[in-house]
């Protein structure tokens, strides 16, 4: 069964922390692998995505690295920021026609 | 500028009474989708369209509707709406390369059913 898991469920840490949010996926055969951001209320804005090819992808301070062998996806925030307070989601696509979610994790930025 | 765009964003209907949601997007996109979102139990997909009049129930279907007559869009049709259909819905779409295919979301339509 293909599955999406990420942990911790939400995370608080004071401003200026280097941060790393988790998401690990059962069946190493993945296309690709998205990030996203979610605020309160609000629609998902992709952060980045990681081709099944692809190790790692940086956009400014966010770096999202993939290691398949292990079902590993790491997104990194550095020097994190009260506004990027939000809720971080993965998903992963496997099939052309269905992309699988994590629950996310819900990040508060303390300033 | 590339975007995926829900109407309405926010609705408040009476149960039974039939309401659409539409999507569209501009950028071309082979697939399309509609995602409800509840707290607790994540995304969950409803209905995908890898094409113009091709679509698919996903795990979620019973009590919606959907057509893709239209390649850029691809409407939700709840023909009676009942209070366990009140969510947060999302349309997304994507290219169907499945490498490169990054999924977008719309807004999101604030459905809520009395």
């Amino acid at each position: 069964k293909q599955e999406v898991t990420q942990i911790p469920a939400a995370l608080s840490v004071p401003e200026g922390e280097n941060l790393v949010l988790n998401c690990s996926f059962t069946d190493s055969a993945i296309y690709n692998l998205q990030w996203f951001r979610q605020d309160p209320g609000k629609g998902l804005t992709s952060l980045l995505l990681i081709q099944s090819s692809q190790r790692e992808q940086t956009s400014g301070r966010l770096n999202a690295s993939l290691d398949k062998s292990s079902g590993r996806s790491t997104l990194y925030i550095a020097a994190s920021q009260p506004g990027d307070s939000a809720t971080y989601l993965c998903a992963v696509r496997w099939n052309f026609n269905k992309f699988y979610f994590g629950s996310g994790t819900k990040l508060n930025v303390k300033p | 500028e590339a975007q995926v765009t829900q109407n309405p964003r926010y609705l408040i209907t009476v149960t039974g009474k039939k309401l659409t949601v539409t999507c569209s997007q501009n950028m071309n996109h082979e697939y399309m989708s509609w995602y409800r979102q509840d707290p607790g139990l994540g995304l969950r997909q409803i209905y995908y369209s890898m094409n113009v009049e091709v679509t698919d129930k996903g795990d979620v279907p019973e009590g919606y509707k959907v057509s893709r007559k239209e390649k850029r869009n691809f409407p939700l049709i709840l023909e009676s709406p009942s209070p366990n259909q009140t969510s947060l819905y999302f349309c997304a779409s994507s290219l169907l390369r499945t490498n490169t295919g990054e999924l977008f979301f719309g807004e999101g339509s604030r459905l809520t059913v009395l």
